[in-house]
């Protein structure tokens, strides 16, 4: 089936505007993740839902950031008064369930955010 | 806390010939640990994974890694690579207690040239 999907691919926006990035997971995938990966770096954890309820947000860098997925499928990953230093690939992954260490992490093509 | 440390950011190497690439962790806690690969304009792939048992994985793609626990290592190796080889590669860990959350090095390119 479809893999992890994820919208825009591209934003460019100014500084001080709101963005709001779209996660779609493999149907039927119970947790949801979103990174971010800086240029020249690996991914770094943001927060981890399990169906709607977001276990997990202690990588949130500042409460600019927040992440909600109501119906426990698609996920956004909102971040308001965009800054410079938030440009970055925003990552979203998906697994069956995320509390067993046999499970996989599936990962979208990513969001590349660009702030001016 | 957990860290990856992926020493070397490039390896160049030639096609058919064997590569090594490699990647240390720390941690105070069990942790266990995986290779992703990232294609151009794609998302990360799950190459293998090391939970426990046997420290020698094989993964996908002809990929081997060994789980050295002494060392803190857990290099990544192909004995002949292909062009197609040409991606990035990303050791991760995640602790035992909450394995959802991988903490990623910073990823070696690999380069395989003709």
């Amino acid at each position: 089936g479809a893999g992890v999907s994820q919208s825009p691919r591209y934003k460019v926006t100014k500084r001080g505007q709101d963005v709001a990035l779209r996660c779609d997971p493999i149907s039927g995938h119970v947790s949801l993740y979103w990174y971010r990966q800086a240029l020249g770096q690996g991914p770094e954890f943001l927060t981890y839902f399990n169906y709607e309820a977001q276990q997990d947000k202690s990588g949130l860098p500042n409460d600019r950031f927040s992440a909600e997925r109501p119906e426990g499928s698609i996920s956004t990953l909102t971040i308001q008064r965009t800054e410079q230093r938030d440009s970055a690939m925003y990552r979203c992954a998906s697994s069956l369930v995320g509390d067993r260490y046999t499970d996989t992490q599936y990962f979208g093509p990513g969001t590349r955010l660009t702030v001016l | 806390a957990q860290s990856v440390t992926q020493l070397d950011s490039q390896v160049p190497v030639f096609e058919e010939a064997p590569v090594e690439l490699r990647c240390n962790y720390s941690s105070s806690v069990s942790v266990y640990l995986f290779w992703y690969v990232q294609y151009p304009n794609q998302g990360l792939q799950l190459l293998l994974k090391y939970l426990s048992g046997s420290t020698l994985v094989k993964g996908i793609n002809g990929f081997e890694a060994e789980f050295n626990k002494s060392q803190t290592s857990f290099h990544l190796r192909k004995p002949s690579v292909h062009i197609s080889d040409t991606a990035e590669y990303f050791c991760a860990v995640g602790r035992m207690d909450s394995s959802y959350k991988l903490i990623f090095g910073s990823g070696t390119r690999l380069l395989v040239r003709p």
